[in-house]
């Protein structure tokens, strides 16, 4: 089946210092990355949406400019958290949809980025 | 109302019992229903999609009501292993995002 790596799986930090998140397809080609934050115990939220290529399509309420995202290629997509802040402690989760493929979307492991 | 609704539970059931869950939804454009699991700090992963027709894999069977914008899950049989957060995902349409639920906690008791 289709793999998503995520790395780094946790990552703690000091206020005010920029954090890169990295997601992968391993086997399959992705034109299309989901970025998607949980909080404890609250549901999966979309932050935005990560077209090869091109710009980032962010959801209402998330900062572009904080929340950095780069998918340079079809097996990459990048989440840089930019001055991060004790607030942005969450649970970050990239999916991928295969190129051509269903609706299915496959699920990185996410990370756990802990800003202290 | 909210586009997608689950009760969050916690549902505690013995093993064996048999258990289900209801999921509303309220954009009627959605194509693709699936049921997702999340166990503590782990990524989400698909148990199954939901056909219009219903559909059953082993203990599990889906089913869904677009006249009533419902979805549904029912676990037979239930094991320790059960115990997770059941997600009720849909999307609208090709390379559009998922639109989780906030889920339904399920604890299955010895």
């Amino acid at each position: 089946g289709a793999v998503v790596s995520q790395h780094p799986s946790w990552v703690i930090c000091k206020s005010g210092t920029s954090v890169k998140i990295e997601c992968r397809s391993l086997d399959f080609q992705a034109t299309t990355m989901f970025w998607y934050r949980q909080f404890p115990k609250q549901s999966l939220m979309l932050m935005a949406t990560s077209n090869e290529g091109s710009k980032a399509t962010y959801e209402q309420g998330v900062e572009k400019d904080k929340f950095l995202i780069n998918h340079a290629s079809l097996t990459l997509s990048t989440l840089t958290v930019t001055s991060a802040h004790p607030e942005d402690s969450s649970f970050y989760i990239c999916s991928a949809t295969v190129a051509g493929g269903a609706n299915e979307q496959f699920f990185g492991p996410g990370t756990r980025l802990t800003v202290l | 109302r909210k586009e997608v609704e689950q009760d969050p539970g916690p549902f505690n059931v013995p093993e064996g019992a048999t258990v289900a869950f209801n999921c509303t939804y309220s954009n009627s454009a959605s194509q693709s229903f699936f049921w997702y699991r999340q166990d503590c700090r782990k990524e989400p992963k698909l148990l199954m999609s939901v056909y219009s027709s219903g559909n059953e894999d082993g203990r599990f069977t889906a089913q869904l009501n677009r006249a009533s914008q419902y979805i549904s899950l029912l676990i037979r049989d239930s094991k320790l292993s059960d115990s997770a957060t059941y997600l009720c995902v849909f999307v609208s349409s090709g390379n559009t995002p998922l639109v989780f639920g906030k889920g339904t906690r399920l604890s299955v008791i010895a």
